[in-house]
């Protein structure tokens, strides 16, 4: 099975501090591991993308991510926030359909950066 | 260019009509799916479609009625909505195969009265 935990629904932190958004999976496939960033009434922005590569997974706009097997996790950094940076990001990880892929979604951590 | 375009952007309808939403891509994907996003909540699969033929419906109501013309084209009919149904529909595609980065549009708000 397939699953998806975001351990905090809401962060907020002061611009300039590190960011750091946490994410567990659990899959019984090797898994494709997604972080996608949504801004207030957007579609999904693609941040990063683990595909058993490298570990450490470098995104747009400063982000990056571990894949640690041993911890099931996928954690999402940033050195400096930037005010930019306020938006609901979802850990996704990739399941095989027919064809094609499904997303499955955790329930989001909604980014919130204090001036 | 990594773009998928949706329109419209905002869709206002009554219970009884009848409308469309519209989706295009031309990065050459042959998967194209179609996502429900309620507020404060993540996006759910509606359905895919993989070479033009629907591979994955997931349990949505016939209400619902999606088509893919062609490779670049998606489109999801609806008729005769229920005001719950209002939410954000979300566009995407993907090349075919397992682990490959979806796309997705910007959406369409549908509002449904």
């Amino acid at each position: 099975a397939q699953s998806v935990t975001q351990l905090d629904s809401h962060v907020s932190v002061s611009e300039g501090t590190p960011v750091l958004l946490r994410c567990n999976y659990s899959s019984s496939y090797s898994p494709s591991l997604f972080w996608y960033v949504q801004h207030p009434n957007k579609g999904l922005q693609l941040l990063l993308k683990y595909t058993s590569a490298a570990t450490l997974v470098k995104g747009i706009n400063g982000f990056e991510a571990e894949f640690k097997k041993s911890e099931t996790s996928f954690h999402l950094t940033k050195p400096s926030a930037h005010m930019s940076d306020a938006a609901e990001y979802f850990c996704v990880v990739s399941i095989p359909q027919t064809g094609a892929n499904n997303l499955f979604f955790g329930t989001g951590t909604r980014l919130t950066v204090i001036p | 260019d990594t773009e998928v375009t949706q329109t419209p952007k905002h869709l206002v309808m009554g219970m009884t009509n009848k409308k469309s939403l519209k989706c295009e891509q031309h990065m050459g994907h042959r998967a194209m799916y179609w996502y429900k996003q309620k507020a404060k909540k993540p996006p759910e699969l509606m359905f895919v479609y993989s070479y033009e033929k629907l591979s994955i419906n997931e349990s949505v109501p016939s209400r619902f009625s999606p088509e893919c013309p062609n490779s670049s084209l998606l489109n999801l009919h609806l008729h005769a909505l229920q005001p719950e149904d209002s939410a954000l529909y979300l566009c995407a595609s993907s090349q075919a195969g397992f682990g490959n980065t979806i796309y997705f549009g910007e959406g369409s708000w549908l509002t449904v009265v």
